[in-house]
């Protein structure tokens, strides 16, 4: 069974402070999806990584795929309140026709 | 232009009674799957549809859990004999052929 461990499980913080969530697993995913979760809502999609060390940006926010497509991590700048929400990756392994596997969830909260 | 929607939104059901969620996909997406999430945690994959193709069964917790789609369209999650653990955020999502998943608000079932 592939797992995908996310770290922090729960992070409070500031508005304007930096903070980096990670999503690590010992299995090689294809790609591997970012996704946000406010209360009482589906995940929205947030990026798609698909090559080992890519990077990519969404305004404050940057996600970054490992070299070995095991691991990746989710980093914003100057986090606002409306960044506030559960934080889930997941992972898509070869072969397995889009099928997700999904972290554990980091739950960000951002005060004013 | 309508996302996923699933009904009921909300629904309270004694133990060992039966139960059934449904779910409308974005029209035109052959895909379709059936995740739960309990209590703020990452999402657990239970099902996949894929066209006229036979269903990924493989994330069914036990035998009290089945799912048909009709016409390649809606999706119907029957859970019978509720039990307490059964209680999470049912989430259903469909994709097209890019993969991409769209997920619904989720239905969130609670047995008393």
């Amino acid at each position: 069974t592939q797992l995908l461990e996310q770290s922090p499980q729960f992070l409070s913080i500031q508005e304007g402070e930096n903070l980096t969530v990670y999503c690590n697993s010992s299995s090689v995913f294809s790609s591997l999806q970012w996704y946000r979760q406010e209360p009482g809502e589906g995940p929205v999609l947030l990026v798609t990584v698909v090559t080992g060390g890519e990077v990519k940006k969404l305004k404050r926010l940057t996600f970054q795929f490992g070299d070995a497509r095991k691991d990746s991590s989710l980093h914003i700048t100057a986090a606002q309140p409306g960044d506030t929400g559960l934080y889930l990756c997941a992972g898509e392994a070869t072969g397995t026709a889009s099928k997700l596997t999904f972290g554990t969830g980091t739950r960000l909260q951002v005060t004013l | 232009g309508a996302g996923v929607s699933q009904s009921p939104s909300n629904k309270v059901t004694e133990k060992g009674k039966d139960v059934e969620l449904r779910c409308d996909p974005i029209s035109g997406h052959t895909a379709l799957y059936w995740y739960r999430q309990s209590l703020g945690q990452g999402l657990e994959f239970l099902i996949y549809f894929q066209g006229n193709s036979a269903p990924d069964k493989s994330g069914l917790p036990s035998d009290r859990f089945s799912a048909e789609r009709t016409g390649g369209s809606v999706s119907t999650l029957t859970i019978q004999r509720t039990q307490q653990e059964d209680s999470a955020v049912y989430l259903c999502a469909s994709s097209s052929y890019t993969g991409l998943q769209y997920f619904g608000p989720g239905t969130r079932l609670t047995v008393t």
